[in-house]
């Protein structure tokens, strides 16, 4: 089955420096990358996501990069702001319709310094 | 907006009691999951749901088993409740062609004592 890695599994940034969490997978059949960000207190919500016929995709100021060659995808978040502070999950899937298990990464904890 | 609703937000309860935990979503969607998130293991899947009457085991669904009688409502059932079972505990919803759409609920910290 499928294996996501995730790292690292702890940040600290100063506010308004970027952020970069990385993950890697196994399964080459795996075709959609979504991330997702857990709040505290709250239940993972996704921020963003990227399919494998798309190499970059970005939204204001998150970014994922996805390397299907290597197998390893990225999130960047630039000008980091306190609200950022969160768990952040990315996963893989390998979406052809119907039900696909989603294997998730352990998490990262961002912790953005005011 | 989805809403995915988990009964409980903490539930204390002893070894070997019997554990029910409810989650309701209200978007007719057709699949529903259950994870367990522990520190530095991310989410593990428990049981999930095609649909109505439908479940399958997931990555790790010893000691628990689920009912999904009506299309809105999972449930997740500890048996035999044991230590190890203390965590936290995600509901989450799909509808069946989308996987951009994935709601959680915002989960059900269980300590077992």
């Amino acid at each position: 089955g499928e294996n996501v890695e995730q790292h690292p599994s702890t940040l600290s940034v100063q506010e308004g420096d970027s952020a970069v969490i990385k993950c890697t997978y196994s399964d080459s059949a795996s075709n959609y990358f979504p991330w997702y960000k857990q709040e505290l207190g709250k239940g993972p919500q996704l921020i963003i996501d990227i399919r494998s016929n798309v190499g970059e995709k970005k939204d204001q100021r998150i970014a994922v990069t996805l390397n299907k060659t290597a197998k390893h995808f990225s999130l960047h978040i630039t000008e980091t702001q306190p609200e950022d502070s969160a768990v952040y999950f990315c996963a893989a899937t390998p979406w052809s319709g119907g039900y696909q298990k989603v294997t998730f990464g352990t998490g990262t904890k961002l912790q953005v310094i005011p | 907006d989805v809403k995915v609703t988990q009964s409980s937000r903490y539930l204390v309860k002893r070894t070997g009691e019997k554990v029910f935990l409810e989650c309701v979503q209200d978007m007719d969607h057709e699949n529903m999951f259950w994870y367990r998130q522990d520190p530095g293991l991310g989410l593990r899947l428990i049981y999930f749901s095609y649909d109505v009457k439908m479940k399958e085991k997931g990555d790790i669904p010893e000691g628990y088993s689920v009912s999904r009688e009506k299309k809105e409502r999972f449930s997740l059932i500890l048996e035999s409740a044991s230590t190890n079972q203390t965590s936290m505990y995600l509901c989450a919803s799909r509808p069946q062609q989308a996987p951009e759409k994935l709601f959680f609920g915002s989960g059900t910290q269980l300590s077992v004592l």
